[in-house]
């Protein structure tokens, strides 16, 4: 887990509170991802970069926006937050961008909870 | 569209006893498969994969997974089970039929918890 390293491991945040999620990746990687897992779901993937261009939005709410200011490292802004967005927050990274074979790397994650 | 379903939300297994936890999909083109296993308060971690070639894959901590494209299927299997083992495990698919953003589309099943009963 030393190649994809997530800050903080565990964030507790009121509704109208603004915080960010980090990621950094230490493997040379061109892709990074952030992925959302809640229980008893599928994980759900949220935004792709590739080479720091963001590629894919699945229709995520506005209250999430993501940076990625170099291939290195990801960021999750967070505001206005409601409770159902509780869950653990995944951040990946994969060498190539666009690659069917590529394999996904996940940091640990971290632990959301939104009072 | 790509899918994947694993039909078994838990199995439990004796320790030493071989293990199978099922994984079943759906694409239009050819499939990328993916096996990852995440324990307690962890992040994914990647076990193995198939792309093309022969059918029976090898990954890590003696995980085996077999591709069978006429069911649709890539169940994983370890001939003797370790308690260590006990953790969710997760199969994943990427269509190859999907260009541009959608190949990045990596589509994850609900997850299958392992129990290894010592």
């Amino acid at each position: 887990e030393t190649g994809v390293t997530q800050t903080p491991r565990h964030l507790v945040m009121g509704m109208t509170n603004k915080k960010s999620l980090k990621c950094e990746q230490h493997l040379g990687h061109n892709a990074m991802y952030w992925y959302k897992q809640s229980a008893k779901k599928p994980l759900e993937l949220m935004f792709v970069y590739s080479l720091e261009e963001r590629v894919e939005n699945n229709s995520v709410p506005s209250r999430f926006s993501p940076e990625c200011p170099n291939s290195s490292h990801l960021f999750l802004h967070l505001h206005t937050l409601q409770p159902e967005d509780s869950a653990l927050y995944l951040c990946a990274s994969s060498p190539l961008a666009g690659s069917y074979t590529d394999t996904q790397y996940f940091g640990p994650g971290t632990r959301l909870t939104v009072l | 569209a790509q899918s994947v379903a694993q039909p078994e939300d838990q199995v439990n297994v004796a320790e030493g006893n071989p293990l199978t936890v099922k994984c079943t999909y759906s694409v239009s083109g050819n499939p990328y498969l993916f096996w990852y296993v995440q324990y307690p308060n962890r992040g994914l971690q990647f076990l193995l994969k198939y792309i093309t070639g022969d059918n029976l894959v090898k990954g890590s901590y003696g995980f085996e997974a077999e591709f069978n494209k006429s069911q649709t299927s890539f169940h994983l299997k370890k001939p003797s089970a370790l308690v260590s083992d006990s953790a969710l495990y997760f199969c994943a698919v990427r269509d190859g039929e999907n260009s541009g953003a959608g190949s990045y589309q990596l589509t994850f099943g609900k997850g299958t918890k392992l129990s290894v009963i010592p």
